[in-house]
């Protein structure tokens, strides 16, 4: 049973355009939501977070949007970089419970 | 600061032999945690620690894998005996609060 899902293994994005990359969630007592970023032989680095009680929360290039109606969560990067190429988990979880993580997308910046 | 070591980074091992694994965490950040990361899949959480004491291990498969945090500070990972579907990358990881910061993770080949 998947609680975190990335539905798109992969996407490429040109150099300076924006990537978009989604996350839909099944459990509704989901109450904090993470986006992890990970380079090859490399272990997941934290990039952004945000709490239910938000709808938008940004951070340089990287905003991450909340839509609790829908389950649903996006993470945003503009303008997006060719070090930006990386695999990309999402996760959340419960105030109580464990992180679950999604099984990632992979994201490729073409110069 | 250093971040969270593991070690090894790589091993290679046949089918019913025993392997361990080890991390030393951020120094000060109570919490470790060891994950599964199966290729194409997240992390999967096998156990968590508060420091010496085992906060969720829900998801370890006691029958070969153990693990321990003595002092609080270093943990090992342990699988005796290996199986197949074993081979994934271990990663520990540790925080202090909702953050979690990852070691390079341990990739097993099991044979």
């Amino acid at each position: 049973d998947q609680q975190v899902k990335q539905n798109s293994p992969s996407l490429s994005v040109q150099e300076g355009r924006i990537s978009i990359l989604n996350c839909d969630y099944t459990n509704s007592m989901f109450d904090y939501f993470l986006w992890y970023k990970k380079y090859p032989a490399e272990g997941p680095t934290f990039l952004i977070s945000i709490s239910s009680i938000k709808d938008k929360n940004e951070d340089g290039r990287f905003t991450v949007f909340l839509n609790k109606s829908a389950k649903h969560l996006s993470l945003h990067i503009v303008p997006s970089q060719p070090g930006d190429s990386a695999v990309y988990f999402c996760a959340a979880k419960t105030s109580y419970d464990k992180v679950i993580f999604g099984p990632g997308t992979s994201l490729s910046v073409i110069p | 600061e250093a971040g969270v070591a593991q070690s090894p980074r790589y091993k290679i091992i046949e089918k019913r032999q025993s392997v361990a694994f080890w991390c030393n965490p951020i120094s000060g950040h109570a919490t470790l945690y060891w994950y599964q990361q199966i290729l194409g899949q997240g992390p999967k959480l096998l156990i968590q620690f508060q420091n010496n004491g085992v906060v969720d291990d829900s998801q370890l498969p006691k029958d070969r894998f153990s693990a321990e945090r003595l002092k609080g500070v270093d943990s090992t990972l342990k699988i005796q005996p290996a199986k197949l579907e074993d081979s994934a990358v271990y990663l520990c990881a540790s925080s202090t609060g909702e953050t979690q910061y990852f070691g390079p993770g341990t990739r097993l080949l099991v044979l």
